[in-house]
């Protein structure tokens, strides 16, 4: 199956800073979403972004499918961005998963 | 709207005893997934469905493991007999075609 790499595993950030999270993976997809996974276990949906740029408020994402890359920005980070951001790939509907990002926002 | 609804939502039974775990998805989506995570392995997809046919079962981990999906509006998860290390949180998910992935809020199951 397709590998998926995410970085960095685990990231502390002071309210209202800004990051960058990474998702690699090792071969073509036709389809990539970022999930939010909170404190209570909730996975939300972010993103279906398989190529290109999109924004939802504080949070946007960028794919390069040629690369074989995506990155999701956060902005002015806020305690409730707390929990785990995964990113999920697919070539037709069976989706790979990376490890995650674990992400602690600290007021 | 209704999100994607499981059942129950936590339980905590015996090994040997069987399982079942239910799952409504989202009205008009197609395609239907159940998912287990766990600390060591992350996110696995166990099976897949799309218009009530199950597509894909490699990730079902042994006989032990069954799925169903009678009709469009409900799933069912079968562990029989189940053992502790099939505690994990089991996740159902469904999506309309191959498009965004909507996640019920998972079954968190406890063998003892």
């Amino acid at each position: 199956g397709i590998q998926v790499e995410q970085s960095p595993p685990d990231l502390i950030l002071q309210e209202g800073a800004n990051s960058t999270l990474r998702c690699n993976f090792s071969d073509s997809v036709n389809n990539l979403q970022w999930f939010h996974q909170n404190p209570w276990g909730q996975l939300i949906n972010l993103f279906y972004i398989p190529s290109g740029t999109k924004q939802n408020g504080r949070l946007s994402a960028t794919t390069v499918a040629t690369e074989r890359y995506s990155l999701l920005y956060i902005s002015s980070s806020q305690t409730t961005d707390s929990g785990v951001y995964f990113c999920a790939v697919s070539t037709g509907n069976q989706f790979y998963f990376g490890t995650g990002t674990s992400l602690t926002v600290i007021p | 709207d209704a999100g994607v609804i499981q059942s129950p939502r936590h339980e905590v039974t015996e090994m040997g005893q069987e399982v079942t775990l239910r799952c409504k998805p989202i009205s008009g989506h197609d395609y239907l997934f159940w998912y287990r995570q766990t600390m060591m392995r992350g996110l696995e997809l166990l099976i897949y469905f799309n218009n009530n046919v199950p597509i894909d079962d490699s990730g079902m981990p042994e006989d032990r493991f069954s799925a169903k999906m009678p009709n469009a509006s409900f799933s069912t998860l079968k562990i029989q007999p189940s053992e502790p290390r099939d505690s994990a949180v089991y996740f159902c998910a469904s999506s309309f075609a191959t498009g965004k992935i909507y996640f019920g809020e998972g079954s968190w199951l406890t063998v003892v």
